[in-house]
């Protein structure tokens, strides 16, 4: 199975900085990676799918990159809204895994 | 709009089976696969596997064999998945979600299931 390696698991940081977050495979996934959002007692929303595709209604401010094994989420000027978890998975074959979450808390 | 309406939350004793349900709405149910992630409390999400809807043909996370049974009912666009033999460990959130060429477009809004005597 691919192993997906996220960090930093938590974050704390103010509104209106950027923070990146990082997710490393244990090989190749050729950007089959997608990134959600969950909020506490939610459902995760997809933000990004293959490496750097934003969804539907995301704000500009997301954006995916990375190739390989090496991927980042990276969100500038963080909003009050943008406080929460964050997971990568890959769908490059099955079983699909996900990273083991960031949580995003409000300095 | 694309909705996903899962099933309320459940208290059943160990050993025992529970079915969780996953109504879909807002687009062509067999046009696209329905996903299937486990979520403990307080922690990540777990890929359980996958169904497709128009040909009932399943993929399971070899973790989850034996434990989920993936079901689809084309005439009310439902997608099930049943647990069996319910231990504490299977006590979780348990969300159906859409799957768009392998990434998960939409999600139902949970089904928390816990599992005790």
């Amino acid at each position: 199975d691919i192993q997906m390696t996220q960090s930093p698991a938590s974050l704390s940081v103010s509104v209106g900085e950027t923070v990146t977050i990082t997710c490393r495979a244990s090989e190749n996934i050729y950007s089959n990676l997608a990134w959600y959002q969950q909020k506490q007692g939610k459902s995760p929303q997809l933000l990004v799918y293959a490496a750097t595709n934003l969804a539907d209604g995301v704000p500009s401010r997301f954006s995916g990159s990375g190739s390989g094994t090496q991927y980042s989420l990276k969100i500038n000027s963080l909003q009050s809204e943008d406080f929460g978890s964050y997971y990568c998975q890959h769908f490059w074959g099955t079983p699909y895994t996900f990273g083991g979450g960031t949580k995003l808390e409000i300095k | 709009q694309v909705q996903l309406q899962q099933s309320g939350a459940e208290l059943v004793r160990p050993g025992t089976s529970v079915k969780v349900s996953c109504k879909a709405s807002g687009y062509a149910f067999t046009n696209y696969l329905i996903e299937w992630v486990k979520q403990r409390p307080g922690q990540g999400l777990e890929w359980i596997g996958v169904i497709n809807p128009g040909s009932g043909g399943t993929n399971y996370n070899e973790k989850f064999k034996g434990k989920a049974t993936l079901t689809a009912d084309k005439s009310s666009s439902t997608a099930y998945m049943q647990l069996s033999s319910l231990t504490s460990d299977d006590s979780a959130v348990y969300f159906c979600a859409r799957d768009s060429s392998g990434y998960m477009d939409y999600w139902g809004q949970g089904t928390s299931v816990t599992v005790s005597s």
